[in-house]
């Protein structure tokens, strides 16, 4: 059980905008930036967005992310299957002497 | 740029202890924090703990009491023990440069190393 909740799967057809959410709590996206990976399969996860809605030199801006109280999205317009991965969504929790917790990871179909 | 490369025991006996190291290249370790992640097959990311070259460290609630993470500034490398192992810690096992505090992110990631508890 992770303490981040993201949906299983999501999907959509090539140029569609498709959104994948990430719920927390008070103590990590209530207080905290999310950030977002995408892990293509067989591969290491890499970082998507960073604090909330930046993306790392190299990413396309098609990804976007937000955050509004204890809940976080990732948006990705303009779908194409080499989006087809799984995305995990991350926050620093800051209950006992703080750790980073994880969501549950979204695997995105393109149909 | 900075790369990170996982070493270590592809299989380890239950009841034993898990042993890996990350080598930075690139870089350098020093004044960063470093976090082991991990992966069972099929499912999502488990972050197990971070170290900062100070040797101050955060762990996952979870696996505090079986972990413990070192670093050596003069090798350019840190190191993750897990102890008491079960077939449930069987796992791709992922270091990454952690860019600290409450606020940061992992980027970028080891290419991770499958780790299998069986006797």
């Amino acid at each position: 059980q992770s303490v981040l909740t993201q949906p299983p799967s999501a999907s959509g057809t090539p140029g569609q905008r498709v959104t994948i959410s990430c719920s927390g709590s008070s103590s990590n996206i209530g207080s905290n930036t999310v950030n977002w990976y995408q892990q293509l399969p067989g591969t290491a996860p890499k970082l998507l967005i960073y604090s909330n809605n930046q993306r790392p030199s190299g990413v396309p801006d098609r990804f976007s992310g937000s955050k509004s109280g204890t809940s976080a999205s990732l948006a990705i317009s303009g779908l194409q299957s080499e989006d087809e991965a799984d995305y995990y969504c991350a926050a620093w929790d800051d209950s006992l002497n703080g750790f980073w917790v994880f969501g549950g990871g979204t695997k995105l179909t393109v149909l | 740029q900075v790369q990170l490369q996982e070493s270590g025991p592809g299989l380890v006996k239950p009841s034993e202890t898990l042993s890996l190291t990350c080598t930075v290249s690139g870089g350098s370790i020093s004044s960063y924090y470093w976090s082991w992640i991990r992966q069972p097959a099929g499912k999502g990311l488990e972050w197990i703990g971070r170290i900062y070259t100070s040797g101050s460290t955060n762990y996952n609630p979870s696996l505090k009491s079986r972990v413990t993470m070192s670093v050596d500034t003069s090798k350019n490398q840190f190191s993750l023990k897990l102890s008491s192992v079960t077939a449930a810690d069987t796992a791709v096992y992922y270091c990454s440069l952690d860019s600290g505090g409450n606020g940061g992110w992992f980027d970028p990631w080891g290419q991770g190393t499958l780790v299998t508890v069986s006797s």
